[in-house]
């Protein structure tokens, strides 16, 4: 089945450095890609959708600056989390949609602590 | 406005059936999602179902959708302790030439002997 990779799947880092989060799909064309952000024992809160080749989307209350989304091509989607507070820790889904379908894959998702 | 609602915690003993309810609020949804994360874990899609369909079964999992109260279910028959995880709803809407996905606040799943 389709798969989608995210990486890395854990990552420390210091507070005011910024950290990028790769998402790929690997066995199929993904036009449309998303970004979930989930808080403790809370639900998936959607961030931003982005589509290959234009701006991504933000939800109301994202910081477009400070959660940077690149969408460059139709396998690769990357998030930057730019001048990372401990308030950012948190776990980061993406998911895609096949270009040719409406099945949407997530991936594993990404731990971020921020120290 | 998008909503999606489900009861946050189900207690079901082993070899019984699970049911988990969710409702939504948007009728434009296009499809509705079941997905499972277990601790730890990302996503896994474990069923969905086209929002012009009423019934949809795979295996042990049955999907039920009642799109004139926007209501949508799915029951696990023969529960086992390998199902505790948190069952999480979504529904597809579509907006502009785009869309979105927006989840339930998952419904934790336990299994008693």
């Amino acid at each position: 089945g389709a798969v989608v990779s995210q990486h890395p799947s854990r990552v420390i880092c210091k507070s005011g450095t910024s950290v990028k989060i790769e998402c790929r799909s690997l066995d199929f064309q993904a036009t449309t890609m998303f970004w979930y952000r989930q808080f403790p024992k809370q639900s998936l809160m959607l961030m931003a959708t982005s589509n290959e080749g234009s701006k991504a989307t933000y939800e109301q209350g994202v910081e477009k600056d400070k959660f940077l989304i690149n969408h460059a091509s139709l396998t690769l989607s990357t998030l930057t989390v730019t001048s990372a507070h401990p308030e950012d820790s948190s776990f980061y889904i993406c998911s895609a949609r096949e270009a040719l379908g409406n099945t949407i894959y997530f991936g594993e998702g990404s731990w971020l602590t921020v120290v | 406005g998008e909503d999606v609602e489900q009861s946050l915690f189900l207690s079901v003993r082993e070899g019984d059936s699970s049911v988990i309810n969710c409702t939504y609020t948007d009728s434009s949804s296009t499809y509705l999602y079941w997905y499972k994360q277990e601790p730890g874990a990302g996503l896994q899609l474990l069923t969905y179902i086209f929002s012009n369909m009423d019934m949809k079964q795979d295996q042990r999992l049955t999907v039920l959708l009642n799109k004139k109260d926007k209501h949508l279910s799915l029951r696990i028959a023969d529960t086992q302790t390998g199902d505790s995880a948190i069952y999480f709803c979504a529904e597809s809407i579509r907006y502009s030439s785009a869309s979105k996905i927006i989840f339930g606040s998952g419904t934790r799943l336990s299994i008693r002997p």
